[in-house]
């Protein structure tokens, strides 16, 4: 079974910031690897996807997430942050391409301050 | 082309009703997820469709919960005797049925939020 944990329920940073969201993931075997949006009252919407190929994957927005087996991580950044930015953001990971068993961690809302 | 929906967009009912929740996937997608998104929480699995089956119910909470799909398309996902503890965002998503082409990606209806006093 797979699973991610995402650290810090609440990311706060300012305008312009960068935005560093952080997403570690447990898998038997290789993983797939997702970054979900959540913008308020709206479903999800993908990012970006890590499919064993290109290790640092870019995505909508200006956001990109860099996959490290050594440390089982795949955190999302995003050089500056924008007032848009401001949502619920989720990490996922499925062990098949059927994405049968994608696992959802808790979410992380970024805030941005003016 | 139309995305997931699912109706209602809210519910509110007395605690010990039943409720049905409606997903209507994405034209072609033969897989189909539904999804519980508690307040402070991750989204919790509940169950997967591939057509008409449903070879994983593993997350359904209890024998309260079930859900049916008919036709390879709508999915209902039924609660009874609903407990204030239901309460929560319901969350469909469907995908293309995966062959040998690689990743699927989900696509998320806007939710039902569901309240039970």
């Amino acid at each position: 079974a797979q699973s991610v944990t995402q650290l810090g329920s609440h990311v706060s940073v300012s305008e312009g910031a960068l935005v560093l969201l952080r997403c570690n993931y447990s898998s038997s075997v290789p993983p797939y690897l997702f970054w979900y949006v959540q913008y308020p009252n709206q479903g999800l919407q993908l990012l970006l996807k890590y499919t064993s190929a290109a290790t640092l994957v870019k995505g909508i927005n200006g956001f990109e997430a860099e996959f490290k087996k050594s440390e089982t991580s795949f955190h999302l950044t995003k050089p500056s942050a924008h007032m848009s930015d401001a949502a619920e953001y989720f990490c996922a990971v499925s062990s098949s391409n059927n994405n049968n068993d994608m696992r959802f961690g808790a979410g992380t809302r970024l805030t941005v301050k003016p | 082309g139309a995305g997931v929906s699912q109706s209602p967009s809210n519910k509110v009912t007395e605690k010990g009703k039943d409720v049905e929740l409606r997903c209507d996937p994405i034209s072609g997608h033969t897989a189909l997820y539904w999804y519980r998104q508690s307040l402070g929480q991750g989204l919790e699995f509940l169950i997967y469709f591939q057509g008409n089956s449903a070879p994983d119910k593993s997350g359904l909470p209890s024998d309260r919960f079930s859900a049916e799909r008919t036709g390879g398309s709508v999915s209902t996902l039924t609660i009874q005797r609903t407990q204030q503890e239901d309460s929560a965002v319901y969350l469909c998503a469907s995908s293309l049925t995966t062959g040998t082409s690689g990743l699927n990606e989900q696509f998320f209806g806007p939710g039902t939020r569901l309240t039970v006093l």
